[in-house]
């Protein structure tokens, strides 16, 4: 079985603090993916990463950047967190053969920043 | 822009009775169509997925058949038990842009026993 994990399940940080969110992968997949999900929008795209030190912007990426140094954990940082990013993050890997391959998901962290 | 649209919740059933979610989406070409699943307090996992035209996908009882003439891709359970209680997410990933999934807003469903 595929496993992901995520670093924390839940994390409370101040206004203004670095934060960072690691994910691991255990199936040696060449793509790892950042969304985060909030009520009534659904899951939307952060960041993704394709390769080792290789990564892609997705639909919402201002206010994150990300690391890939192993293929195994991509991490999604948070420079200087805001109230409004305040939301669940969920991370998720894929193989590497064509578009009808599944993703495969953390089990989410709900960061909340006060 | 690829999007997926699937109606809105909550929805509350009682245990046995027919559960429908409605998904449409907009994309050129293609695109492969999923549905995900998120139970209480976990991540999302794959519930079943379709890969072309008149395709069925299903699992746990539930499926879903994808249209390409009306564009949905609807999710149907004949049955439905309180552990079916759940955010189900339908989702496509287009042909062009096969590393992306562009997800539905979620349905909520809760079943009564």
């Amino acid at each position: 079985d595929v496993k992901v994990t995520q670093s924390s399940r839940y994390l409370v940080k101040r206004t203004g603090e670095k934060v960072f969110l690691e994910c691991v992968q255990d199936m040696d997949h060449e793509n790892m993916f950042w969304y985060r999900q909030d009520p009534g929008l659904g899951l939307r795209l952060i960041y993704f990463s394709y390769d080792v030190k290789m990564k892609e912007k997705g639909d919402i990426p201002e206010g994150y950047s990300v690391s890939r140094e192993k293929k195994e954990r991509f991490s999604l940082i948070l420079e200087s967190a805001s109230t409004n990013q305040t939301s669940m993050y969920l991370c998720a890997s894929r193989g590497d053969r064509g578009h009808n391959i599944e993703q495969y998901f953390g089990p989410g962290t709900r960061l909340t920043v006060t | 822009g690829d999007s997926v649209t699937q109606m809105e919740g909550p929805v509350t059933l009682s245990e046995e009775a027919f559960l429908t979610i409605n998904c449409t989406y907009t994309a050129t070409g293609y695109p492969s169509l999923f549905w995900y699943v998120q139970y209480p307090g976990e991540g999302l996992q794959l519930l079943l997925k379709a890969t072309k035209a008149d395709d069925k996908g299903s699992n746990k009882g539930f499926e879903a058949t994808y249209r390409k003439e009306t564009t949905s891709f609807h999710l149907e359970k004949g049955s439905v038990q309180v552990s079916d209680s759940a955010v189900y997410f339908c989702a496509l990933s287009a042909e062009r842009n096969d590393y992306k999934l562009s997800f539905g807003a979620g349905t909520t469903v809760t079943v009564r026993a």
